[in-house]
């Protein structure tokens, strides 16, 4: 079974803290580990992705930890702000035989940050 | 540059009616996916095409749910007869893959579905 577990569920961070979201994977032929921000009323958009070859990835205030061997991936938000509250999703695909990429998506993560 | 364009945004119906909801993918984007997502199970797809061919149309719930792709431009998704659990926001995405390359998904903005 493809499944992508993440947690928490809802995260509450005061504005200059890091968030800090978790998601695992099953399936080892998964490849690809994408990041999606979702804000209300929009569709979710990439944020950041990785692949297995690198430990970790960063992108401005945003970096994915990747641990292969224990199936696990998170991303941290760094000097969190308010602007960044929204909804996360991480993902996860492997290619198919035709070039094509599947992906499937964990169950997000509601992000406020406080002043 | 015009993003993914779904319609309608918000539609409202009784339970039994058909529905259809459609979608414009990006220009030059060779595959096309549809996602349901609520509060419950999160964001499910629903099928893929890659060059306008059905390829994975295993999330379907059940034969009340049909999409097509008749050209590289557009795509529906269409249910019916519609029920009450079907409520929830549609979404529409596209991405270019080819050869090793795995693309980014773009999503539309969504259709709030509610079948009263």
């Amino acid at each position: 079974q493809q499944q992508v577990k993440q947690s928490p569920q809802s995260l509450i961070v005061q504005k200059g803290g890091i968030s800090i979201i978790n998601c695992a994977y099953e399936n080892t032929a998964f490849d690809y580990f994408p990041w999606y921000q979702q804000f209300p009323g929009k569709g979710p958009a990439l944020l950041i992705a990785i692949r297995p070859d690198v430990s970790e990835k960063k992108e401005g205030r945003f970096t994915i930890s990747f641990n292969k061997s224990a199936k696990q991936f998170s991303l941290h938000i760094m000097d969190s702000q308010p602007g960044d509250s929204a909804t996360y999703f991480c993902a996860a695909s492997r290619k198919a035989n035709f070039g094509n990429e599947k992906l499937t998506f964990g169950t997000g993560t509601r992000l406020t940050i406080i002043p | 540059d015009a993003g993914v364009i779904q319609s309608p945004r918000h539609e409202v119906t009784e339970m039994g009616q058909e529905v259809t909801l459609r979608c414009k993918p990006i220009s030059g984007h060779n595959s096309l996916f549809w996602y349901r997502q609520t509060m419950m199970r999160g964001l499910e797809l629903l099928i893929y095409f890659n060059n306008n061919v059905p390829i994975d149309d295993s999330g379907m719930p059940e034969d009340r749910f049909s999409a097509k792709m008749p050209n590289a431009s557009f795509s529906t998704l269409k249910i019916q007869p519609s029920e009450p659990r079907d409520s929830a926001v549609y979404f529409c995405a596209s991405s270019w893959s080819g050869g090793s390359l795995t693309g980014e998904l773009f999503f539309g903005e969504g259709s709030r579905l509610t079948v009263l």
